[in-house]
């Protein structure tokens, strides 16, 4: 049981260009999540998908955008990349309807240099 | 709006020497408060969700507590292999479900 998968696991990119991080679940949610992490700070929500086929903003979605793809799938792109971007970012799943449903499950980050 | 402090920022302790992590939260309406471990280079861990003031929850050398304003993660006898960051987090009624908001973590190490 993999839980929580997300790639790539390190990427640099030149400001300006774009990439994708993708992320996937094997664990049934229903909600799945993308933050960022930086340091000194608390890991801040990016966008969040509640259940398939519905997304929307957190706390810092400026710069990024993201698909649900499927239940399984959800990925976030950056259209053009900036330093500010440079950032660890993690995927994060969890199903709300069910007894363990507050308990977010993360993947293992994404590092993300934006030169 | 939702705020949560962690202390220290940093913790160094020697092996056996018991402490406690604190996380003070402001919340309007607490749904539940969340501690997670973080090792370096990898993603958060889940550990314990607290629920209401007085509840306690336990897993090996770990004891969460919470008050109406506060959270401890108790350290019992720590080892080498407890050295990580701690995080503490926490979702209100207000501010919808998926709003979870997350402290800055404390980084423990223990000294063999």
């Amino acid at each position: 049981n993999a839980g929580v998968t997300q790639t790539p696991k390190f990427q640099v990119l030149k400001t300006g260009q774009s990439m994708t991080l993708q992320c996937a679940q094997d664990m049934n949610h229903n909600s799945m999540y993308w933050y960022r992490q930086d340091p000194g700070m608390g890991l801040r929500l990016i966008y969040y998908s509640a259940s398939e086929g519905t997304t929307d903003k957190g706390e810092v979605p400026n710069g990024y955008n993201v698909s649900r793809l499927n239940k399984r799938e959800f990925s976030l792109r950056l259209e053009s990349a900036a330093p500010s971007q440079t950032s660890v970012y993690f995927c994060a799943s969890r199903d709300p309807g069910t007894k363990s449903g507050n308990t977010i499950y993360f993947g293992e980050g994404s590092w993300l240099t934006v030169v | 709006e939702d705020q949560v402090t962690q202390s220290p920022e940093a913790l160094r302790l020697q092996e056996g020497e018991s402490s406690s992590l604190n996380c003070s939260y402001t919340v309007s309406g607490l749904r539940g408060l969340f501690w997670y471990r973080q090792d370096p280079g990898k993603g958060p861990e889940f550990l314990f969700t607290l629920y209401s003031a007085g509840e306690e929850k336990e897993k090996e050398r770990l004891k969460a507590t919470l008050t109406k304003k506060e959270s401890f993660l108790h350290i019992t006898a720590p080892k080498p292999e407890d050295s990580a960051t701690y995080l503490c987090a926490v979702q209100a009624n207000s501010g919808g479900y998926q709003k979870v908001t997350f402290g800055t973590g404390t980084k423990l190490q223990v000294i063999p």
